[in-house]
């Protein structure tokens, strides 16, 4: 099956940093999507991004399918964006999600 | 927006009991419901999926006579983890897909056997 490798898999940074986190899938996919898990567990759609470049806010997301990457940037962090950081990739968009092994961020004052 | 409710959200069964976990699309039909699991610090694995009238396609190593997945209706779908044990303590999270909706996730069960 498709292997997701994610890096770093931690992060400490302080308020106001910005900081770039990588994806790493194995095989071409039709669905890639970044999410933010909560410290309580909710996962939070970040973006749809199976190819190109998106922005939102201080998030923006850019995937080079053809090299099989993905990579999401932060800027001006917060300590609200502490948590989990997950990509996941499918073959289309209702195929079965598989979850990177994450990043998990942390944001201190 | 589209909502799953996932319901309970915490759990504390004793060894050998089973508990159900029920997820239900509120505001549209889930075709396709994904059950994922996860452990303390690791990443979401996929259990199972289930579509709705049809049995469920298990992932290897999942056992399927004790992880009963019940997909009987386009807006509920169940999960049954039967005479529980406690490595089966986890976090379980669905997630229900419909047509051009992508993939909605409920809050999550914490589940702790003891």
């Amino acid at each position: 099956g498709i292997q997701v490798e994610q890096s770093p898999p931690d992060l400490i940074l302080q308020e106001g940093a910005n900081s770039t986190l990588r994806c790493n899938f194995s095989d071409s996919v039709n669905n890639l999507q970044w999410f933010h898990q909560n410290p309580w567990g909710q996962l939070i759609n970040l973006f749809y991004i199976p190819s190109g470049t998106k922005q939102n806010g201080r998030l923006s997301a850019t995937t080079v399918a053809t090299e099989r990457y993905s990579l999401l940037y932060i800027s001006s962090s917060q300590t609200t964006d502490s948590g989990v950081y997950f990509c996941a990739v499918g073959r289309d968009n209702t195929d079965k999600l598989i979850f990177g092994t994450g990043t998990r961020l942390q944001v201190f004052p | 927006g589209a909502v799953v409710s996932q319901h309970p959200s915490r759990v504390i069964c004793k060894s050998g009991t089973s508990v159900k976990i029920e997820c239900r699309s509120l505001d549209f039909q889930a075709t396709t419901m994904f059950w994922y699991r996860q452990f303390p610090k690791q990443s979401l694995m996929l259990m199972a999926t289930s579509n709705e009238g049809s049995k469920a396609t298990y992932e290897q190593g999942v056992e399927k006579d004790k992880f009963l997945i019940n997909h009987a209706s386009l807006t509920l779908s169940t999960l049954t983890v039967t005479s529980a044990h406690p490595e089966d303590s986890s976090f379980y999270i669905c997630s229900g897909a419909g047509q051009e909706l992508g993939y909605t996730f409920g809050s999550g069960t914490r589940l702790t056997v003891v």
